[in-house]
């Protein structure tokens, strides 16, 4: 089944304590990336992927990182996390995005964050 | 950069009657429109799309149009069922090599049985 996979759903950290929230996508897509979503603000980009070793920020990227080492995985890291990351987290992912026809985004099933 | 916004942010309905979420959008550079459901628990999944040179598409229960003049587009349901309660967002983005996707805030769709 085609999917975007991310893990895990659920995470509660505290101030400080760096984490990882994987996302890997079995699709063979080029285009990966990182949203997230607040109350109020819809969904705000953080970071994507064009391709293998190729990043960029988004609309949102202060206090994440991410890495693109193999075409179905891309991580979202937080080093230092704080409360104000607390958020409800979604990885996505799409075809070749230099084609026209490929602009559906798949999304994968969330994980909810809290930092306290 | 491209902003959009939607309205309402909440909606509630009688299962059977029509329910309308309406976007604006910024940048007339835009030419692709989605709209994607978002399921309780659940990422969002597209459910229809709307490019510039076309002002309505539908599917079975959902229409969406679009004002390429006035910058807005809609989606349309109609004789709404209780699944169709979700979060529903609309976006905007300009097709062709990198398209940066930007999505509106999002309506809380609510039909009532």
């Amino acid at each position: 089944e085609a999917q975007v996979t991310q893990n895990p759903r659920y995470l509660i950290t505290v101030t400080g304590k760096k984490l990882t929230v994987t996302c890997s996508q079995n699709m063979n897509h080029e285009y990966m990336s990182w949203y997230r979503q607040d109350p109020g603000l819809g969904l705000r980009q953080i970071y994507y992927s064009m391709n293998v070793e190729v990043t960029d920020k988004g609309d949102v990227p202060e206090g994440y990182k991410v890495s693109r080492k193999e075409k179905r995985n891309f991580p979202l890291i937080l080093e230092s996390p704080s409360p104000n990351q607390t958020s409800l987290y979604f990885c996505a992912s799409r075809r070749d995005p230099g084609l026209t026809s490929n602009e559906k985004l798949f999304f994968g099933s969330g994980t909810q964050l809290s930092v306290l | 950069g491209e902003n959009v916004e939607q309205h309402p942010s909440t909606l509630s309905v009688q299962e059977g009657d029509s329910a309308v979420i309406k976007c604006t959008y910024s940048d007339s550079a835009s030419n692709y429109f989605p709209w994607y459901k978002q399921e309780l628990g659940k990422g969002p999944q597209l459910i229809i799309d709307i490019r510039s040179n076309v002002g309505e598409k539908k599917d079975q229960r959902i229409a969406v149009t679009l004002n390429k003049t006035a910058k807005h587009f809609s989606l349309h349901i109609t004789e709404t069922q209780p699944e169709d309660s979700a979060v529903y967002f609309c976006a905007a983005s300009y097709s062709g090599g990198y398209q940066k996707v930007t999505f509106g805030t999002g309506t809380k769709l609510q039909v009532i049985p």
